[in-house]
């Protein structure tokens, strides 16, 4: 069965700082990774999605996220932080399309002016 | 123009009370979901449901019934609600063969 795991549960970063969010998948297949974005009280956003092209993903907002197979990760970055990034960030993996999706635990991302 | 919409976005209720959430979506997608995010924020699917194909997670107990009039909407029946039942809970949709899941607002549920 896929996973992934997000390491570090809370991230505190300097507005215009960069942004690094981690994410390690766990899958017997070829994976599809996501990363999604939950501001308070709101539902999820889709910010990038790997799929099997591209190794470097852009997303929406600045961000995107490196697929490295030889070391089973996803990162997310975003070289400069702004205040209204902060919310809750989700990895996520699915077996194949359509295919429900694993999410990590979710990693808060707080950013200080 | 709501791509994925929830009713009610908050339900308090009391236990062993039965309720439904529903789900619509109107973006012509034939795959929807349900997920269910705990206090600790951690997401977990609870269903996959298609024309053809009703997916269960294993660790859903059977209270808990999905149930779809038509290829737009996907409800969620709870029996005999429990304190443990407490959550935000998600619908998703996409369309069979896509990439992108699309999320509803999501349906805070408080049990009392």
């Amino acid at each position: 069965a896929q996973s992934v795991t997000q390491l570090g549960s809370h991230v505190s970063v300097s507005e215009g700082a960069l942004v690094l969010l981690r994410c390690n998948y766990s899958s017997s297949v070829p994976p599809y990774l996501f990363w999604y974005v939950q501001y308070p009280n709101q539902g999820l956003q889709l910010l990038l999605k790997y799929t099997s092209a591209a190794t470097l993903v852009k997303g929406i907002n600045g961000f995107e996220a490196e697929f490295k197979k030889s070391e089973t990760s996803f990162h997310l970055t975003k070289p400069s932080a702004h205040m209204s990034d902060a919310a809750e960030y989700f990895c996520a993996v699915s077996e194949n399309s359509g295919y429900a999706l694993n999410f990590g635990k979710g990693t808060s991302l707080l950013v200080t002016p | 123009d709501t791509a994925v919409s929830q009713t009610p976005k908050y339900l308090v209720t009391q236990m062993g009370n039965d309720k439904s959430i529903k789900c619509e979506q109107n973006l012509g997608h034939d795959t929807m979901y349900w997920y269910k995010q705990d206090s600790k924020k951690f997401l977990k699917i609870m269903f996959s449901y298609n024309n053809k194909e009703l997916i269960i997670n294993e660790t859903v107990p059977n209270r808990f019934s999905p149930k779809s009039p038509d290829k737009a909407h996907l409800n969620l029946h709870i029996n005999s609600l429990e304190l443990g039942d407490s959550a935000v809970y998600f619908c998703a949709s996409t369309l069979q063969g896509s990439n992108e899941q699309f999320f509803g607002p999501g349906t805070r549920l408080t049990v009392l």
